[in-house]
């Protein structure tokens, strides 16, 4: 059974932190590993990360894949009260795109 | 690009009735859709595999004769709650493939009262 952890579950900074969020995961066939940020609907895209695409960067967000460790790390840079939400990694295998979810980062940025 | 989009938004039912949720690719042709249910402080988990023209592929655990999945074109797939009870109260959300990517609706809030 496809597995994806994320540490830590939940977090609090303040504004201008940086934040480290951690998933690593266990899939047969992995395609690709994905970010999301969830607010309060559904979530909205921030990464792929596939073999040939380990290093993503957007703005104050980067993410690394580590395809030895069978883990990656979201980081987040000078953090902003508009950055709390959940954080959720999910990791792509198999020939459907089938998508498995950890259960997120809680994020939690006070002025 | 990539829009999906989800209808209704938010429904509210009585327990015993039936729900019908729709979900569009607004601006490209998805030959697989993916339904998920969100529990309030819970991650998503994948409810099944939809694919156009052919049955659903429902994960362990998720009762077919329950979720009653339709694909029936390359921009719509439906998800019916049948017999809907409280516990059935959840955040549904679909997902298109388009490419390797997936493209997430906005979420329907279900309510069985």
């Amino acid at each position: 059974e496809d597995k994806v952890v994320q540490s830590p579950l939940s977090l609090v900074v303040h504004e201008g932190d940086t934040v480290t969020l951690n998933c690593s995961y266990e899939v047969t066939n992995f395609r690709s590993l994905l970010w999301y940020k969830q607010e309060k609907k559904a979530p909205t895209f921030l990464f792929m990360l596939t073999s040939s695409g380990i290093e993503k960067k957007s703005g104050r967000l980067s993410s690394i894949l580590d395809k030895k460790e069978l883990s990656s790390i979201l980081n987040i840079t000078a953090t902003q009260t508009g950055d709390s939400a959940i954080y959720l990694c999910a990791v792509g295998g198999g020939s459907n795109y089938k998508l498995t979810f950890g259960k997120g980062t809680l994020l939690t940025v006070n002025p | 690009g990539a829009v999906v989009s989800q209808h209704p938004s938010r429904v509210i039912c009585k327990s015993g009735t039936s729900v019908k949720i729709e979900c569009r690719s607004l601006d490209f042709q998805a030959t697989t859709m993916f339904w998920y249910r969100q529990f309030p402080k819970q991650s998503l988990m994948l409810m099944a595999t939809s694919n156009e023209g052919s049955k659903a592929t429902y994960e362990q655990g998720v009762e077919k004769d329950k979720f009653l999945i339709n694909h029936a074109s390359l921009t719509l797939s439906t998800l019916t709650v049948t017999s809907a009870h409280p516990e059935d109260s959840s955040f549904y959300i679909c997902s298109a493939r388009w490419d390797s990517e997936q493209y997430f609706g906005p979420g329907t809030r279900l309510t069985v009262t």
